[in-house]
C-alpha cells in the first residue's frame, strides 16, 4: 500500500496570501495525483487530477505541480471560501486508492 | 448534471450489518467506477472500495476484505454498500463517489469527480 504523507499538518494563513501544501508519496505514483478539499459538513470536492489538471469549474488560483513521490498544491490569493481540509490521493496502485492524512487551512 | 443521493442515517447495534444506497442520475450509470469511503470523527478519509458496473467487477481495501459488500443495481442506477460484523469503530460518515473518468482504464481509475452527501452510521449498544 501506497503512504502519502502531507505537510505541514496545519497552516495558517491571511486572506489575499498564497499558501504551499505538500504531498509526498512512499513510492512514485507517476502523476496519478489527485487533490480534494474538504469543508465540515460537506462532501470533498476534486480540485486537482493527474498532478496539475483542474477539475471543471475550479479557479485559476488552484494549482498543482510534482511527479513521481512529491507533489504540491499551490492556492493564491486566498479567498475566504478557500479555509478547509486539503487531501491528496494516489490512484497509481490500487486497491487501495490512499489519502494523505490532510492539511487543515485556517485563517490567520 | 451528476447528482449522487445517499441513504439516510442510521444507528446500528454492535455485530449487526448496515447497508447504504447512493442513487445516482445524470450521465450512463455502468460506465463509471462507484467508490465507497468513509471519514470517522476526527480522521480523514478512508477508501473502503470500490465498483465497476460496466466491468461486473469491484476491488475493496484488504482492511474490509470479507465484511464488506458492494453491490450496483443498473436497473435504478443505484450503488449499495453494504459492511457487516459492525463495531464501535465503524462510526462513520460514509461516502460514495463516482468517478471523473468514463470506461476507466490502470492510470485512470478512482479519481473522484462527483460525490454523495454522506450517511452518518453509528454503532452504539
Amino acid at each position: 500500500e501506497i503512504v502519502m504523507t502531507q505537510s505541514p499538518a496545519s497552516l495558517s494563513v491571511s486572506p489575499g496570501e498564497s499558501a504551499t501544501l505538500s504531498c509526498r508519496a512512499s513510492q512514485s505514483v507517476s502523476t496519478n495525483l489527485a487533490w480534494y478539499q474538504h469543508k465540515p459538513g460537506q462532501a470533498p470536492r476534486l480540485l486537482i487530477y493527474t498532478a496539475s489538471t483542474r477539475a471543471t469549474g475550479i479557479p485559476a488560483r488552484f494549482s498543482g505541480s510534482g511527479s513521481g513521490t512529491e507533489f504540491t498544491l499551490t492556492i493564491s490569493s486566498l479567498q475566504s471560501e478557500d479555509f478547509a481540509v486539503y487531501y491528496c490521493q494516489q490512484y497509481q496502485n490500487w486497491p487501495p486508492i490512499t489519502f494523505g492524512q490532510g492539511t487543515r487551512l485556517e485563517i490567520k | 448534471q451528476v447528482q449522487l443521493v445517499q441513504s439516510g442515517a442510521e444507528v446500528k447495534k454492535p455485530g449487526s450489518s448496515v447497508k447504504v444506497s447512493c442513487q445516482t442520475s445524470g450521465g450512463s450509470f455502468r460506465n463509471y467506477a462507484i467508490s465507497w469511503l468513509r471519514q470517522a470523527p476526527g480522521q480523514g478519509l478512508e477508501w473502503m472500495g470500490g465498483i465497476m458496473p460496466v466491468f461486473g467487477t469491484s476491488h475493496y481495501a484488504q482492511k474490509f476484505q470479507g465484511r464488506v459488500k458492494m453491490t450496483a443495481d443498473e436497473s435504478t442506477s443505484t450503488a449499495y454498500m453494504e459492511l457487516s460484523s459492525l463495531r464501535s469503530e465503524d462510526t462513520a460518515v460514509y461516502f460514495c463517489a463516482r468517478d471523473l473518468i468514463e470506461y476507466c482504464s490502470a492510470g485512470s481509475c478512482y479519481v473522484l469527480q462527483h460525490w454523495g452527501q454522506g450517511t452518518q452510521i453509528t454503532v452504539s449498544s
